[in-house]
């Protein structure tokens, strides 16, 4: 069956550290993926979109990396701070028009 | 503020009651989705609307039935709802090249109606 998973309900790191966040998907062959970022009781708001022929994307404290041999995107967050934490949701194009959401990680960064 | 609003934000419904869901997007996107979201389970992606025109249904129970009256409004009508249907319902939009692309375009979404049923 088809299945997006991201590396661990939650995750716990230091203000100043990178948080690494991870994305695995099976039996898809998608063509971009994205990553969001959601607050408590909001919705997702974008961050990035990477396409199949893409390695890396940047954008500011933000790096992602897609793997299409490995099935998997990892998500950077340089330099981390306490506003940074949220949860974080990968998404594949699984469809015409429509995205497949992994549960996301909690991410939480200590001052 | 991403552009896309819903009304109301919160709902409490019995399940003999019939409401509707309300989505407006003010940003001159051509698709508009509805998704689910409940307690420790991923998005899950209900309809799609491409130029008012449903593009997906994944397989949703009939008692949810959508309407796109035109490209900037969506409403989800909810009649005869399970306490299991209790859930946050995001609205989002995106802008698509043409009906038959796909969707290289990220969603904006909108804050959610958190709904109850009793």
């Amino acid at each position: 069956s088809q299945k997006i998973e991201q590396n661990s309900e939650a995750l716990n790191i230091q203000e100043g550290k990178t948080a690494t966040l991870t994305c695995n998907y099976t039996n898809y062959s998608p063509a971009y993926l994205q990553w969001y970022r959601q607050d408590p009781g909001r919705g997702p708001v974008f961050l990035l979109l990477i396409r199949e022929n893409e390695k890396e994307k940047r954008k500011e404290r933000l790096k992602v990396t897609f793997d299409t041999t490995l099935k998997q995107s990892l998500f950077h967050i340089t330099a981390s701070q306490p506003a940074d934490s949220a949860t974080y949701l990968c998404a594949l194009n699984t469809g015409r028009r429509a995205l497949t959401f992994g549960s996301g990680t909690r991410l939480q960064v200590q001052p | 503020e991403t552009g896309v609003t819903q009304t109301p934000r919160h709902l409490v419904m019995g399940m003999t009651n019939k409401k509707s869901l309300k989505c407006e997007q003010h940003l001159g996107h051509n698709a508009m989705y509805w998704y689910k979201q409940s307690a420790k389970k991923p998005l899950e992606l209900m309809f799609v609307y491409s130029l008012e025109e449903r593009v997906e249904n994944n397989s949703v129970p009939s008692r949810f039935s959508p309407e796109c009256p035109n490209s900037s409004h969506l409403f989800l009508h909810l009649h005869t709802l399970q306490p299991e249907d209790s859930a946050l319902y995001l609205c989002a939009s995106s802008q698509g090249h043409s009906v038959g692309s796909d969707g290289y375009n990220e969603q904006f979404f909108g804050p959610g109606t958190r709904l109850t049923v009793l």
